[in-house]
């Protein structure tokens, strides 16, 4: 089974700082894709960016990008000049094509502060 | 495109009613998803569709559940005989499993607003 782990419930960050949240996951699949979600206080759920598996470089998305660490399982996402904006629930996720369902982390609350 | 659509967006009703929630995907997409979501936790995935056809159902999805999705556009998810610990936000989402206009990366879920249910 996958699993997701968010280990910070609670980040917070100064405006036009930068700041990383952490992921990591656990699976015996070899393809598959992660995603950063972000869910504002709307709660409608958005799409940060996304990372397959098989892809060494690192996805980035203007002031988004990921540090990922296949052999350690590890994915996160780093907001560069953080903005009063990012200040959201986000959620990492796993896919494992073709099943289509994701497994989401139980995710990080991210306070961007002025 | 609007995006992915949900009807209502929230719904009160006692115990033992039933509910009906819609979805109505982004129109190029073929894939349509059910996720749940309790306070301070992830989505929860319940069921999906390829097209018309129900090709996944988590344990989730007990018997009380029953989705559709007729002619695979839109998608309906009912609650038979609500009870208390049915309340969440139910969340839709919709992706596209090929090639498409370019607007949407292909299988990416992209999300509707949800529905909040409320059971008293």
């Amino acid at each position: 089974a996958q699993t997701v782990t968010q280990s910070q419930p609670e980040m917070s960050v100064q405006e036009a700082e930068t700041v990383t949240l952490s992921c990591t996951y656990d699976t015996s699949e070899n393809n598959y894709y992660l995603f950063w979600y972000k869910q504002p206080p709307s709660r409608q759920m958005i799409l940060v960016i996304r990372q397959e598996a098989y892809k060494q470089q690192n996805a980035t998305e203007n002031r988004f990008s990921v540090n990922f660490q296949k052999a350690a399982k590890s994915f996160s996402l780093k907001i560069s000049d953080s903005q009063l904006g990012d200040t959201a629930m986000y959620f990492c996720a796993f896919m494992n094509p073709p099943l289509g369902r994701l497994y989401f982390g139980r995710g990080t609350q991210l306070t961007v502060w002025p | 495109d609007t995006g992915v659509s949900q009807d209502p967006r929230h719904k009160i009703t006692k115990r033992g009613q039933n509910v009906t929630f819609r979805c109505d995907p982004i129109s190029e997409h073929n894939r349509l998803y059910w996720y749940r979501q309790t306070l301070g936790q992830g989505p929860e995935f319940l069921t999906y569709f390829q097209n018309e056809a129900q090709l996944e159902k988590s344990r989730l999805l007990s018997d009380r559940f029953s989705a559709e999705r007729p002619k695979g556009s839109f998608s309906t998810l009912e609650i038979q005989r609500t009870e208390q610990g049915d309340s969440a936000m139910y969340l839709c989402a919709s992706s596209l499993d090929g090639p498409g206009s370019g607007d949407y990366s292909t299988d990416t879920q992209y999300f509707g607003p949800g529905t909040r249910l409320t059971v008293l």
